[in-house]
């Protein structure tokens, strides 16, 4: 079975810091992928960034990072510049590889940002 | 544009009550997904379908059901059985592994 744990409940970081969001996994599958997604206060999820198991390199997708150690099983995000509109709820998620696409989701942290 | 819509916003349901959440994607996805949500629990999965006329029971399917009579549509049923059903829904559509979810804009649910 998979397992996501997000120890940080809550987190409060100074606007136009860099943050960075705990997440560790784990799982007997060889092949995954892993995610991250914002829900701010209205609710809908949000995609951040993915990164499969076998990439070689960290994924980034513009303000957001995803430090990918393996041998850790880590996945941290973290968000460089932080702007008040990240303050919001993010959950780390993880997927196999083998037979479907289901996601597993950890307990989540809320991000405040303080200007 | 392309996405996913659930219907309605808020919901609420009285003791004994059926009812349906409707939720229904334009994005040609195949696979398509619904997760209850609680306060510090973060995302359960309820039931999932990977094509049309099949799904699967996810970590808490109890108490729920569904049905994919169309690639566009998968409904979710909050039957009289499911003992706790107020809680915050979510459905999700995706094309195929490694691509994650697109999410709809959830249903409130209450019992009152």
């Amino acid at each position: 079975a998979q397992k996501i744990t997000q120890t940080q409940p809550g987190m409060f970081v100074q606007e136009k810091e860099a943050v960075t969001l705990d997440c560790t996994y784990d799982t007997s599958d060889p092949s995954y992928g892993l995610f991250w997604y914002k829900q701010p206060s209205s609710g809908e999820m949000i995609f951040l960034i993915y990164q499969g198991s076998y990439d070689q390199q960290n994924a980034t997708e513009g303000r957001y990072s995803l430090n990918f150690q393996k041998a850790r099983k880590s996945a941290n995000l973290v968000i460089s510049a932080s702007q008040l509109g990240d303050s919001a709820m993010y959950f780390c998620a993880m997927s196999s590889n083998f037979g479907n696409e289901k996601l597993t989701f950890g307990t989540g942290t809320r991000l405040t940002i303080i200007p | 544009d392309g996405g996913i819509t659930q219907s309605p916003k808020y919901l609420f349901r009285k003791e004994g009550q059926n009812v349906t959440l409707s939720c229904e994607q334009n994005l040609n996805h195949d696979a398509m997904y619904w997760y209850r949500q609680d306060p510090g629990q973060g995302l359960r999965l309820i039931y999932y379908s990977q094509i049309v006329n099949d799904f699967q029971k996810g970590d808490i399917a109890e108490g729920y059901s569904v049905s994919r009579e169309k690639k566009e549509s998968f409904p979710l049923t909050v039957t009289s059985a499911q003992k706790n059903p107020t809680a915050f829904y979510l459905c999700a559509s995706s094309p195929g592994p490694h691509y994650g979810y697109t999410f709809g804009s959830g249903t409130r649910l209450t019992v009152v």
